[in-house]
């Protein structure tokens, strides 16, 4: 079956400290591959997306990257946190018969 | 750009029967999805609409009207367990790839 995992589950870090966190899927291939992050209280925001190893499209520009180092690797970093940092970090896959999106159970960051 | 528009919050007593509607905007319009999140859980995926009408799985339904721009999610028979919030996405083609762009969400409360 497929399945995905993301850690840490929460996070504590002070501002300028870097950052990354990881994603993980297993049971599929080729996945295509997201991260969002959601602000208390409202929507998920699209961070950023990948179709494939080493491709990575940017959806809004700050303080974050992404990379893709193995078909089903997917992680998120900084080399310096801001406070507007803090959320809820979502990671998500897809495959190409799926519908939906499957998430991970998410990382909580705050950023202090 | 791209942008839905639902209810913030919505109040119902169990057995009772709810609507959450969804507006959008968007360009390379594919589908819309539905998502349920429990506080401090992951979005679960429940339903896609790609083409006009309703579908229905148990006691959730779901509406699309392409020409309208506008779509609904409609809970039958509220459960206590229902409570949590409802988030629509659009699914957009850009490039080579689908993204889902959510709403901000609609947070139902099921009342005794």
């Amino acid at each position: 079956s497929q399945t995905i995992h993301q850690w840490p589950a929460t996070l504590v870090q002070p501002v300028g400290s870097p950052l990354s966190l990881e994603c993980t899927v297993e049971g599929t291939s080729n996945p295509n591959l997201y991260w969002y992050r959601q602000a208390a209280g409202r929507g998920l925001q699209l961070l950023f997306y990948s179709v494939g190893i080493g491709q990575i499209s940017s959806e809004v520009p700050q303080n974050l990257s992404a990379s893709r180092p193995q078909d089903r690797q997917f992680i998120l970093s900084s080399k310096k946190l801001l406070l507007s940092d803090s959320g809820f970090y979502l990671c998500a896959f897809k495959t190409g018969v799926d519908y939906g999106y499957t998430f991970g159970s998410g990382t909580r960051l705050t950023v202090v | 750009g791209q942008s839905l528009e639902q209810p913030s919050e919505v109040t119902a007593v169990e057995g009772a029967i709810v609507q959450i509607n969804c507006t959008y905007q968007t360009s390379g319009f594919y589908g819309l999805s539905w998502y349920q999140q429990h506080d401090g859980g992951a979005p679960t995926f429940l339903s896609y609409n790609a083409l006009d009408g309703l579908e229905e799985t148990g006691r959730f339904s779901s509406f699309l009207s392409r020409s309208d721009s506008y779509g609904y999610l409609l809970l039958q028979e509220l459960q206590m367990k229902d409570s949590a919030s409802y988030f629509c996405a659009v699914r957009s083609y850009s490039g080579n790839t689908g993204k889902l762009i959510f709403g901000q969400g609609t947070t139902l409360q099921v009342k005794p």
